[in-house]
């Protein structure tokens, strides 16, 4: 069964800081790993990553996949308060495009 | 306007009740899912629907039954409730294709038993 693992389960930082999450997997046949931020309601995507090497940024995030140590990292720089939320790491893995396995998430909390 | 919409937001029932989520999008896309998010945030799929054919099926009891009348549309009925039903149903879609592609979440249904 495919896993996804995300590290650490929880983070608390102060405004201006960088965080760096962990997402970690185990998978059969990998096809796209995804980000998503949740706050008190639905989770809002924010990257799809599919190939090595190749930075995704949005602003003050930015996530890279590394397929050969099976891992993801997803950076914000200079934290605001707004960033407070659950980030989730999922994964479509095997044959089926259908099925998004997600990892249980890193609850960041921003301080004033 | 929403993409993914479901209703209702809430839903407070007791153990022995039936109850149905309803779920709509209005984004094209072909497939459809049900995940279900514990306490702990965690988010598991429960099923997933490709143009109204049933495709995933996660080990869910049969107590629930989804329904697709088309593309646009998948409903979720729960019979005889429990208390480990309590959580939040989130419904979804997505445009298949080779890679995936990112899942569109509607705002959740609580769903709590009592």
């Amino acid at each position: 069964e495919d896993k996804v693992v995300q590290s650490p389960l929880s983070l608390v930082v102060h405004e201006g800081d960088t965080v760096t999450l962990n997402c970690s997997y185990e998978v059969t046949n990998f096809r796209s790993l995804l980000w998503y931020k949740q706050e008190k309601k639905a989770p809002t995507f924010l990257f799809m990553l599919t190939s090595s090497g190749i930075e995704k940024k949005s602003g003050r995030l930015s996530s890279i996949l590394d397929k050969k140590e099976l891992f993801s990292i997803l950076n914000i720089t200079a934290t605001q308060t707004g960033d407070s939320a659950v980030y989730l790491c999922a994964l479509y893995s095997g044959g089926s495009n259908y099925k998004l396995t997600f990892g249980k998430g890193t609850l960041l909390t921003v301080n004033p | 306007d929403t993409a993914v919409s479901q209703t209702p937001k809430y839903l407070v029932t007791q153990m022995g009740n039936d109850k149905s989520i309803k779920c709509e999008q209005n984004l094209g896309h072909d497939t459809m899912y049900w995940y279900k998010q514990d306490s702990k945030k965690f988010l598991k799929i429960m099923f997933s629907y490709n143009n109204k054919e049933l495709i995933i099926n996660e080990t869910v009891p049969n107590r629930f039954s989804p329904k697709s009348p088309d593309k646009a549309h998948l409903n979720l009925h729960i019979n005889s409730l429990e208390l480990g039903d309590s959580a939040v149903y989130f419904c979804a879609s997505s445009q298949a294709g080779t890679g995936g592609s990112p899942l569109h979440f509607g705002n959740g249904t609580r769903l709590t038993v009592t």
